[in-house]
């Protein structure tokens, strides 16, 4: 079946203008998260749906970012004013949770969206 | 944040040898990922070792993890050109969430 989808592959910006970046999990994942890998570092978490509610939103790094899922599908990242220290890789990841408190479910990732803020 | 150190950062060897990686985490953990990155994008989930294992065969890949120690490590035996690629740890938190290392890069030459 079809993987973990990111839309655009690439995206160049200016400073200050507004990004939306679209992820699409697979099929029946109700969790779905998002991660910011800089150069050189390993992804760092941003925020996690579970179903349509944000569960975990305490890696976003300040109010210019922004993601919705609306009817528990697809998501979108929003970056306002964008800086160029927000220049990365945006991953998008789901998994369909088992419940167990031991947190075994395996996250399928995207392919990932290489943001440039010029 | 990332959740601690892995070493090294770079790997270098030839085809055939084993590459060993290491993981060193901050908390308490339930388990312990290990994924795989080709240039830069999508990262693969390659194994995951629980917290009451102490070693997990996967293939070629072989995880040990020492609670005690608070460190694991990814061993890839007869490596192939192929396994060129960064690999990383990673842990769980109790919200779902992954923490993970700062990555090796592995090369494999042919």
């Amino acid at each position: 079946g079809a993987g973990v989808s990111q839309t655009p592959s690439n995206k160049v910006t200016e400073k200050g203008k507004y990004v939306e970046l679209r992820c699409d999990p697979i099929s029946g994942h109700t969790a779905l998260y998002w991660y910011r890998q800089s150069l050189g570092q390993g992804p760092e978490f941003l925020i996690y749906f579970q179903g349509t509610g944000a569960a975990d939103d305490s890696g976003l790094p300040n109010d210019r970012f922004f993601a919705v899922r609306p009817e528990g599908s697809v998501s979108t990242l929003k970056i306002q004013r964008t800086e160029r220290g927000d220049s990365a890789v945006y991953l998008c990841a789901s998994s369909s949770p088992t419940g167990s408190p031991l947190r075994t479910d395996t996250q399928y990732f995207g392919p990932g969206t290489r943001l440039t803020v010029l | 944040s990332q959740q601690g150190e892995e070493d090294p950062q770079a790997l270098s060897i030839q085809e055939g040898e084993n590459a060993t990686m290491n993981c060193s985490y901050k908390t308490s953990i339930n388990n312990l990922q290990w994924y795989r990155q080709n240039s830069g994008r999508g990262l693969v989930h390659l194994i995951l070792i629980r917290s009451n294992e102490r070693e997990k065969h996967s293939g070629r890949l072989r995880v040990t993890l020492d609670t005690s120690k608070k460190s694991s490590s990814l061993l890839i035996t007869a490596s192939r050109a192929a396994d060129t690629a960064s690999y990383f740890c990673a842990t769980p938190s109790n919200t779902g969430k992954l923490i993970f290392g700062q990555g090796t890069t592995l090369q494999v030459k042919p």
